[in-house]
């Protein structure tokens, strides 16, 4: 199993540019989140989904959107980028019954 | 939610045990306690979580007060890989609210 992959593992975005996270499992788990991680902010919840068709806002979704379509993709999309989403971007997954949680490596983002 | 609040920064001697504070007074009464940590800029691991009972796994304990309002990470004989920033956070299994961490230091 490759786990949790995300893709691109850095990207630049000028302000106002749009761009798509990309993260997927190969666990068959239900539940996928994404979390933003800045400099003494910890792990802030961007938003998760439960399953395919289903997601919800988490702590902080102003300016993404998500939608998950399949099981195994939850991609994190960026309509109009601004310097304030410049952060580290984990996605994460886990089984319905279980309650560890499984984290990518990250994506860097810098928006200028 | 859950909101937490952790010290910034903890060092620990090779080979003594490591204890970890963790202050949720908000968790609410079906939300677990958690705690992950971070290797460097590497993705969170998983570590422990619980309840209400105290917990144990091949990596850590967990202690939670009776009143649930605290708790604290164990790691019985820290090693110098244990060097890493821990996080303890309040929730269900797909509602996570982290903390903004502590940077545990094992010295030799």
């Amino acid at each position: 199993n490759a786990g949790v992959t995300q893709t691109p593992k850095f990207q630049v975005l000028k302000t106002g540019q749009s761009m798509t996270l990309q993260c997927a499992q190969d666990m068959n788990h239900e539940y996928m989140s994404w979390y933003r991680q800045d400099p003494g902010m910890g792990l802030r919840l961007i938003h998760y989904s439960v399953g395919a068709g289903i997601t919800d806002q988490g702590e902080v979704p102003n300016g993404y959107n998500v939608s998950r379509s399949t099981t195994e993709d939850f991609p994190l999309r960026l309509l109009s980028a601004a310097p304030s989403q410049t952060s580290v971007y984990f996605c994460a997954s886990n089984l319905a019954g279980a309650y560890e949680q499984y984290f990518g490596p990250g994506t860097r983002l810098t928006v200028t | 939610d859950a909101k937490t609040t952790q010290p910034p920064s903890m060092d620990c001697a090779e080979g003594r045990a490591a204890n970890l504070p963790c202050n949720h007074s908000t968790i609410s009464g079906n939300e677990y306690v958690y705690w992950y940590r971070q290797i460097h800029s590497q993705g969170p691991q998983y570590i422990i979580h619980g309840l209400k009972n105290n917990e144990t796994n091949e990596m850590a304990s967990l202690i939670i007060t009776e009143d649930r309002k605290s708790s604290t990470l164990i790691l019985p004989h820290a090693t110098l890989r244990d060097t890493a920033v821990y996080y303890c956070g309040g929730g269900s299994n797909y509602k996570l609210t982290f903390g903004k961490g502590t940077l545990l230091t094992v010295n030799p």
